[in-house]
């Protein structure tokens, strides 16, 4: 059973067109991650959450936004994509210090067009 | 903050040969420390863990690696590598409260001859 579940999978997007992207977990994990990731790159921090409490990468650019309404669901918008933002994103959580690992999901590769 | 150093960006070994990757962490606490595996177009798979206690782990696939503290290190090895096992690898470190992110390194492309 999928337990980190991003939608969508593959997400095609016009240039300047925000888009959101969203990721669930069923874990009950208090922190959850998400990553960008380019082409024979290692995944990049973007922000992560620690209960509600917001931390975001300081080279993470304005255009990338997140929320997270409660701690099932999070979502990452970009605002405004350019072409330099096509990428696969991946989600995580995990419960920080608590000898287990972060769970990923499927990620979402976006496409911008 | 924490950090991952990954040295080596491409490695090559033959079929059945023994592999090393190297990764070196930097991190004022005891760190938490992980190895993924990434093939082409796929997702990170967990190869193993290390939070205490006995510092050579076991993981899955017949990998393991071992954390020394004095050398900042957790190298990933196998005793004989198999041609599925091509793929990225990445050494990832995470922190205490307060600093509760998971960091990557760069990774290791790893490619195997027949």
């Amino acid at each position: 059973d999928a337990m980190v579940i991003q939608n969508p999978r593959y997400q095609v997007t016009q240039f300047g067109k925000p888009v959101t992207l969203s990721c669930s977990q069923t874990l009950n994990h208090n922190v959850m991650y998400w990553y960008q990731q380019k082409s024979s790159q290692a995944p990049k921090l973007l922000f992560h959450y620690y209960d509600k409490d917001f931390n975001n990468e300081a080279d993470t650019p304005d255009n990338f936004q997140s929320r997270r309404p409660n701690t099932s669901f999070c979502f990452l918008d970009i605002r405004s994509p350019g072409l330099g933002d096509a990428a696969m994103y991946l989600c995580a959580t995990s419960r920080i210090r608590q000898g287990i690992e972060a769970f990923f999901g499927q990620g979402t590769r976006l496409t911008v067009v | 903050a924490q950090s991952v150093t990954q040295p080596d960006i491409h490695i090559t070994v033959s079929e059945g040969a023994s592999l090393e990757l190297r990764c070196n962490y930097s991190y004022g606490a005891t760190p938490y420390l992980f190895w993924y595996v990434q093939s082409p177009g796929q997702g990170l798979q967990l190869l193993l863990k290390y939070f205490s206690g006995d510092t050579l782990v076991q993981g899955i696939k017949g990998f393991e690696a071992e954390f020394k503290r004095s050398q900042s290190s957790f190298n990933l090895r196998k005793p004989s590598v198999h041609w599925s096992d091509a793929a990225e690898y990445f050494c990832a470190v995470e922190g205490d409260f307060g600093n509760e992110k998971l960091t990557f390194g760069t990774g290791t492309r790893l490619t195997i001859i027949p």
